[in-house]
């Protein structure tokens, strides 16, 4: 079974600055798709980034991109001139690409805190 | 726009009396899951339909059902709630196969058991 790891429970930082959100993940797969998830306080949770295991170009998304380490295992989000809209728990999550009802493994989250 | 609706926002129901949640889309997908998220917490999956095939988590407590009449909606029937079912139950959605095809969330029931 496949699990993943988010090894900051909280992260700060401060406005227009840059953090960095860590995942790591553990699978005996080499085709499989991974995401980053974002919920925001009471809102939905929406996607904010995906990264096909296949492809060795890290994913970008305007402000947020991804290192991506397919030997270690390792996915981390990158967010660029942050925003008090950043707030918010994140969640990296895994795919399988046998997986043929979408189904996700989740990690633990981490809150992101935004100072203004 | 299409999306996925969940009613109520807000449920709060007494020990131990029937709830049911609902959830609807307008995404047509053929892929609905249900979830439990607690505070600060990942979403626990208790189960999806692909299409109308029931699947259901091993670890997910007898007390939950769930009913899919159609394509578009999809319940939640809590049968006896305790005070630890008192949660975020959030639905999503997707396409199944394919790269792209991402799990769409609603924005959740917050349940209150009292």
């Amino acid at each position: 079974a496949q699990t993943v790891t988010q090894s900051q429970p909280e992260m700060s930082v401060q406005e227009a600055e840059t953090v960095t959100l860590s995942c790591t993940y553990d699978t005996s797969e080499s085709d499989y798709y991974l995401f980053w998830y974002k919920q925001p306080p009471s809102r939905q949770m929406i996607l904010v980034i995906r990264q096909e295991a296949y492809k060795q170009q890290n994913a970008t998304e305007n402000r947020f991109s991804v290192n991506f380490q397919k030997a270690a295992k390792s996915f981390s989000l990158k967010i660029s001139d942050s925003q008090l809209g950043d707030a918010a728990m994140y969640f990296c999550a895994y795919r399988s690409a046998r997986n043929a009802g979408n189904m996700l493994t989740f990690g633990g989250g981490t809150r992101l805190m935004v100072k203004p | 726009d299409a999306m996925v609706i969940q009613n109520p926002r807000y449920q709060v129901t007494q020990f131990g009396k029937p709830v049911t949640l609902s959830c609807s889309q307008t995404l047509n997908h053929n892929v609905m899951y249900w979830y439990q998220q607690k505070s600060s917490q990942a979403p626990k999956l208790l189960f999806h339909y692909y299409d109308k095939d029931f699947n259901n988590e091993a670890d997910t407590p007898d007390n939950f059902q769930s009913r899919r009449p159609n394509t578009s909606f999809c319940f939640l029937d809590i049968r006896s709630p305790g005070l630890g079912d008192a949660a975020m139950y959030l639905c999503a959605t997707s396409k199944a196969g394919g790269f792209s095809y991402e799990q769409y969330f609603g924005p959740g029931t917050r349940l209150t058991v009292t």
